[in-house]
């Protein structure tokens, strides 16, 4: 299996400002995604992060609120940009790792309180 | 949206088979069924998958009726530690496609 890491592991921040959340894949990934898990709710696909190129965003998602960096196979960032407490939630990276596209790994989570 | 139906919520006595059901009538021929588990403040975590036979590993088992509306995820001997809110998928295989997620059953497993 693969291991995913986020940093921060969990936030707290104030309204108004931003917050890059880093997700760090031990094996190349083929697909990245980023999703978006609010309090006693069910994970909601964010984007799916594309190397070298612009990410592909979800209905109801857009650049400029949630932008994705994915400069390599193993590395991206969501940025959570001026936020408001209704931002408060998990953030997940997920990756489909080469050679295994039958399983989509998960990382930990980031746990984003907006105050 | 999510193509899957699920109970909310399910109990099983702790060493009883824990059988949850999902229902996809809709599932395209090229769309497999997923499951995932997500224990408490983790991320979730894969189980299985399947096309239309049967699957067994050392998690779980996994029943698709013949008709691929629906199936069942089985696991044999439920502990502690399968408490957790379970997610059944349809998902395109091999070209990475994305999870969406439903709701998903929570179970619980009671001593």
């Amino acid at each position: 299996s693969a291991v995913i890491s986020q940093k921060p592991s969990r936030d707290i921040c104030q309204r108004g400002t931003s917050l890059t959340i880093q997700c760090q894949v031990d094996s190349q990934v083929t697909m990245m995604f980023w999703y978006r898990q609010q309090p006693g709710q069910s994970l909601t696909l964010i984007a799916t992060a594309n190397q070298g190129s612009e990410a592909t965003y979800e209905s109801g998602f857009v650049i400029d609120k949630f932008p994705i960096s994915r400069p390599n196979l193993t590395f991206s960032t969501l940025t959570v940009s001026n936020m408001s407490p209704e931002d408060s939630s998990i953030y997940l990276c997920s990756g489909v790792i080469s050679g295994r596209a039958d399983e989509q790994f998960f990382g930990p989570g980031t746990r984003l309180t907006v105050l | 949206d999510a193509k899957t139906t699920q109970p909310p919520s399910m109990d099983c006595a702790e060493g009883r088979a824990a059988n949850l059901p999902c229902n996809h009538s809709t599932i395209s021929g090229n769309e497999y069924v997923y499951w995932y588990r997500q224990i408490h403040s983790q991320g979730p975590q894969y189980i299985i998958h399947g096309l239309k036979n049967n699957e067994t590993n050392e998690m779980a088992s996994l029943i698709i009726t013949e008709d691929r509306k629906s199936s069942t995820l089985i696991l044999p001997h439920a502990t502690l530690r399968d408490t957790a809110v379970y997610y059944c998928i349809v998902r395109i295989y091999n070209q990475g496609g994305k999870l969406i997620f439903g709701q998903g059953t929570e179970l619980s497993v009671k001593p």
